[in-house]
């Protein structure tokens, strides 16, 4: 157990749907960070929060967004979902800014049929 | 912004053998450099650093690796793989400053074959 948090493990919705997915750092981290992880891109940053503002922004789709709560939680939210969706989500935290490296979670399988 | 390359899309080894994963980066200024394992089904795990200091770092499970600052380099290596490292590996790069995020390569995959 990374100490970060993520769920649901794994998730099966069809196109055009929403659904949401969410993770709690581990205990202490301030900053929260999304990946996506597919077969031909390879793990690509989608955004950073640090302390419940948005810090960074990578290659998210506007489909997408995020938010990271009070609490320390973040929620990404993926919209109008299409086949190519499909993917692993995996959040990662860090203290600070992370320049000493992230914890990652075990990430959601999202499965878009 | 940083860039990552790692050679080998995927590499086939027999236990016992000798392992070598290349990594490049690309990036003007300082950085600190990690290297990354996935096992099947599972979540990245941190394998090794450098920061700063000595250039040879070791990490878990008898991994090394070396940073030659002049070929923007930080190649993974093992001397004897086990069938248990059978794994995703991923080459990850930060500027010291933290100021961008986490930039990974796009990862090796290793079987190793008994």
């Amino acid at each position: 157990d990374s100490g970060v948090t993520q769920t649901p493990k794994h998730l099966i919705t069809a196109t055009g749907q929403r659904v949401t997915l969410r993770c709690s750092p581990r205990s202490g981290d301030l900053s929260v960070y999304w990946y996506q992880q597919s077969l031909d891109q390879g793990l690509q940053f989608l955004i950073q929060y640090y302390n419940g503002e948005e810090r960074a922004k990578g290659n998210i789709l506007e489909r997408f967004s995020a938010q990271q709560f009070p609490d320390l939680h973040s929620e990404l939210n993926l919209s109008s979902l299409e086949l190519g969706d499909s993917a692993l989500y995996f959040c990662a935290s860090s203290v600070e800014q992370g320049a000493y490296g992230y914890t990652f979670g075990s990430g959601t399988r999202l499965t878009v049929v | 912004a940083q860039s990552v390359s790692q050679h080998n899309h995927h590499v086939i080894l027999s236990e016992a053998a000798s392992l070598e994963l290349g990594c490049n980066y690309s990036y003007g200024g300082t950085v600190n450099l990690f290297w990354y394992v996935q096992y099947p089904g599972q979540h990245l795990q941190l394998l090794l650093k450098y920061f700063s200091g000595d250039p040879l770092v070791k990490g878990i499970k008898g991994f090394e690796a070396e940073f030659i600052k002049s070929k923007f380099s930080f190649n993974l290596r093992k001397p004897s793989v086990q069938w248990s490292d059978t794994a995703e590996y991923f080459c990850a790069v930060i500027p010291r400053s933290g100021n961008t995020p986490l930039v990974f390569g796009k990862g090796t995959r290793l079987s190793v074959i008994a």
